[in-house]
Parts: C-alpha cells; structure tokens; sequence
C-alpha cells in the first residue's frame, strides 16, 4: 500500500512569489491534516479536511495560506506571496480510524 | 491549551543501557498520548498509542494522569534507536489535530 505523498521535495522560491505544495493521501482516507515545522521549533497543526470539507483551520498563520481538496482525493496548500518567514518543512498527514500516518514532507526555503 | 513537553532537547547513552524520553503535557481533560520517531531521511511514523498499551521495538509508555506525563521508556537501548523522537496529544471529540513537543534527538552509541 502506497503511503501518503507530497510534492515536490524541496522547493526554493522569492520572497513575494507563489508555490503551491500537493499532498496525496493514503487511498480511502477521508481525514487529511497538514502540519508545519518552522526551523526550530514544534511541528504545528496547520488545517484538517474531512473528505473535502475542512473540519479545522485554526492553525493557518494568515490569508496568504490557501488549502484546498477538491473531490475529497489529494489536497493542494497554496502560499501567495511567500514571505520569509514560511520557510520550513511541510508536513501532510492523513488518517481513518487512529493514528496519522505522514508524508516526507516539502521544504520550503523562501529567499 | 494544550501543550506537550519534552525537556531534554538530546540525550545520548550507551547501548545496552536504559533509556527514558521524558514527556509532560498540560490539557484539560483526557487526552490521546502518541510518540512519533523519525530515524534518519525517513518520515515521521508512528512508534506509540497510549489507549493500544503495546510494547513496540522494546518501547513502552505508561500514560500517568497525576503527573500527566507520557515517558518513553526502552530498557537496553540499540544503536538503531537513533532517531528524533517526538511526542504528541490529541484532544478528545472531532479535535482531530495533533500537538507536538519540539522532539527529542536520541543518539546510541556504540
């Protein structure tokens, strides 16, 4: 069984540009979640989808962080315009019943 | 708030001796206690539920509500224990979201 995926790996950006960051889940899990590491510090809980709707965006820093999944598959988070301080590694989990399971992660360095 | 401890940033030991990942949460109420390892260029995984009460790899976690804390604990440690390792709450209820302590970066020397 495929685990959850993300793309790209890495990902080197301006400040003041676009990226987007794609997250597959593992196949019929309706729970995505994704996750930020900022150097230094705790991974934080960023947002939760079930299915396509999301549940909790809480811990979205500000409205330049866009979170989609459409269709309810694999989910887009869009930063626009990326600010220095988004650098960091982005996680995506997703889960049924239970534990998260978790992507390798995007890193994100804005320059 | 919720909010997860883990005081030691590394800690380095021996192998064959015991170790212990301290861990310490604050929530008001019952929470759901996981660790998470991370070895090496591999992702995050899950080691660790406290309501599964097993013994994985030769780890174990004894959640204690009086002094809320959720310690892992190995008692010969192995080179291949090397690894960050993070642990997490889940509130009760459609909280789904995890929260993390900041990790701890356990090396076994040889």
């Amino acid at each position: 069984e495929a685990g959850v995926t993300q793309f790209p790996s890495h990902s080197v950006i301006e400040k003041g540009q676009t990226v987007t960051l794609r997250c597959d889940p593992i196949s019929g899990h309706d729970n995505l979640y994704w996750y930020r590491r900022v150097m230094g510090k705790e991974i934080k809980f960023l947002l939760h989808f079930v299915k396509e709707s999301k549940q909790d965006e809480s811990g979205m820093p500000n409205n330049r962080f866009l979170a989609e999944r459409t269709g309810g598959t694999y989910s887009t988070l869009k930063v626009q315009p990326a600010e220095l301080e988004d650098s960091g590694v982005y996680f995506c989990a997703s889960s049924q019943q239970g534990g998260q399971f978790f992507g390798p992660g995007t890193r994100l360095t804005v320059l | 708030a919720q909010r997860v401890t883990q005081p030691e940033k590394l800690l380095s030991v021996f192998k064959g001796a015991p170790v212990e990942l301290k861990c310490n949460y604050s929530y008001s109420g019952s929470p759901e206690l996981f660790w998470y390892v991370q070895y090496s260029r591999q992702r995050l995984q899950l080691l660790l539920r406290h309501i599964s009460r097993e013994s994985i790899k030769g780890f174990t976690a004894d959640l204690n509500k009086g002094e809320t804390s959720f310690h892992l604990k190995k008692p010969f440690a192995q080179e291949e224990d090397s690894a960050m390792y993070y642990c997490a709450l889940r509130g009760v209820g459609s909280n789904y979201k995890l929260t993390f302590g900041k990790g701890t970066l356990l090396t076994v020397n040889p």
